[in-house]
C-alpha cells in the first residue's frame, strides 16, 4: 500500500492564481480531510469527508473548495491564492470503524504564494 | 473556550534523560485524546489513543497517561531517533480535532 500521497510536494502561486492539491489514499478508508500546518499553531482542519459524494467545512474553510467523487481522491481546490494562504499543507484518512481513531497523513504539499 | 496547549515549545535532553511532555485541554465533552509524532518535513504519524482518565498506553520508550484536565507522554532512557516533534489533539463532543502546536524534543548523543 502506498498509503496516503499528495502532489505536488512544493508549490508557489502568485495572488490571485487558482490551482488543485491531488490527495488519494489507497486503504479504501471513509473519511479524508484537509488540514493546514502554521508555525506555532496546532492543525487546523479546512475540509472533511465521511464518504463520497459527501463533504463539509472545517475550522478554516475560507478560499478553499473539495468534491470527493471517489472513496480514493479528495483534491483540494485554492480558488484564488492569497499571501495568508502560504502553509503546509497535509491530507489525512482514516477507518471511520476503527476503535483508535488513528489518522493517517500525506506527506505535506508546501504552497508559496507571492 | 475550548483550547489545547502543549508545554514545553522545546525540549533538549541527553541520550538516556527522561522526562514528559504536557498537554493541558479545556474541551467540553472529551471523546478522545491523541499523541502524534512528526519528523521534519513529514506528516504527523499516529502514537496512541486515550479515553478515559487513568488509562495508560506504551510503546517502546514512550508511555501516555491521561486525567481529566491533561495527558502527559513520558519518555524514558530516550536515544537520538526519538527527536521529532510531538503533536497532542483532543476531539470535541462535536467529533473534530483540536490540535496543540506541539512540543520539539532534541535528544543530543
Amino acid at each position: 500500500n502506498a498509503g496516503v500521497t499528495q502532489t505536488p510536494k512544493f508549490q508557489v502561486l502568485k495572488t490571485g492564481q487558482s490551482m488543485t492539491l491531488q490527495c488519494a489514499q489507497d486503504m479504501n478508508h471513509e473519511y479524508m480531510s484537509w488540514y493546514r500546518q502554521d508555525p506555532g499553531m496546532g492543525l487546523r482542519l479546512i475540509h472533511y469527508s465521511v464518504g463520497a459524494g459527501i463533504t463539509d467545512q472545517g475550522e478554516v474553510p475560507n478560499g478553499y473548495n473539495v468534491s470527493r467523487s471517489t472513496t480514493e481522491d479528495f483534491p483540494l481546490r485554492l480558488l484564488s491564492a492569497a499571501p495568508s494562504q502560504t502553509s503546509v499543507y497535509f491530507c489525512a484518512s482514516r477507518r471511520t470503524t476503527d476503535s483508535s481513531n488513528e489518522q493517517f497523513f500525506g506527506p505535506g504539499t508546501r504552497l508559496t504564494v507571492l | 473556550e475550548d483550547q489545547v496547549t502543549q508545554s514545553p515549545e522545546a525540549l533538549r535532553l541527553q541520550e538516556g534523560e527522561s522526562s514528559s511532555l504536557n498537554c493541558s485541554y479545556t474541551v467540553s465533552g472529551l471523546r478522545g485524546l491523541f499523541w502524534y509524532r512528526q519528523d521534519p518535513g513529514k506528516g504527523p504519524e499516529f502514537l496512541f489513543t486515550l479515553y478515559s482518565a487513568g488509562e495508560e498506553k506504551e510503546k517502546e520508550r514512550l508511555k501516555a497517561t491521561l486525567t481529566k484536565k491533561e495527558s502527559f507522554l513520558h519518555i524514558t532512557a530516550p536515544k537520538p531517533e526519538d527527536s521529532a516533534t510531538y503533536l497532542c489533539a483532543v476531539r470535541h463532543s462535536n467529533y473534530q480535532l483540536i490540535w496543540g502546536a506541539g512540543t520539539k524534543l532534541i535528544i543530543k548523543p
